[in-house]
């Protein structure tokens, strides 16, 4: 079936730093892909999004690629902010909009 | 963007009792609501996929008759833990899709935390 794998553990890093979380899938066929950003207490909140191979999705800073040839679409970010601190979900559409969540990875922005 | 409005955002209830958690879709019509657990420092998994004016599918695992879910209209799904235990304490998420078939984009309540004590 399909599936989301994130890197382990959580993220910590120096305001202004680079960001960059990983993510790669096992889809079959080319499926719609998502970076989702879930602030404390809260829901998800959409981030960014591919449709296809080769697609950018951007946002608030944040890029993402749409890798079809290493099934990837890493989370990057050139300059972190404190208000980034978050956890971060990787996801996959499937059939009849069914999503498939990575783990997330826990972002802390120190000052 | 379109806003779903999950109530309550958090609550407490007694073991036994039954707790009612709606998602409701503010600016839009949804034929189709999700309903997500979410555990401590774990992803979300997908407990079953409401269906506007008939059954929900539910998730393998994932006990229909503890967790009732109604969808009785094109705005508000409903999910009620039943005979609540602590095990069922968790933060329950709901999400949306607007109409248009496949492929529409989601929108996500803001979570409600249930403790059962």
């Amino acid at each position: 079936g399909n599936s989301v794998t994130q890197m382990e553990g959580p993220v910590t890093l120096s305001e202004e730093a680079f960001l960059t979380i990983n993510c790669t899938y096992t889809a079959t066929g080319y499926p719609s892909l998502f970076w989702y950003v879930q602030y404390p207490g809260e829901g998800l909140q959409l981030l960014l999004k591919a449709t296809k191979a080769d697609d950018k999705g951007s946002n608030k800073g944040f890029e993402a690629t749409y890798r079809k040839e290493t099934t990837s679409f890493h989370l990057e970010k050139g300059s972190v902010q404190v208000s980034d601190s978050a956890v971060y979900f990787c996801a996959l559409r499937e059939g009849n909009n069914r999503l498939a969540f990575g783990k997330g990875n826990q972002v802390v922005v120190i000052p | 963007g379109a806003v779903v409005s999950q109530h309550p955002s958090r609550v407490i209830c007694k073991s036994g009792t039954s707790v009612k958690i709606e998602c409701r879709s503010l600016d839009f019509q949804a034929t189709t609501m999700f309903w997500y657990r979410q555990f401590p420092k774990k992803s979300l998994m997908l407990m079953a996929t409401s269906n506007e004016g008939s059954k929900a599918t539910y998730e393998q695992g994932v006990e229909k008759d503890k967790f009732l879910i109604n969808h009785a209209s094109l705005t508000l799904s409903t999910l009620t833990v039943t005979s609540a235990h602590p095990e069922d304490s968790s933060f329950y998420i709901c999400s949306a899709n607007t109409l248009g078939g496949l492929n529409t984009e989601a929108f996500f309540g803001q979570g409600t935390r249930l403790t059962v004590v």
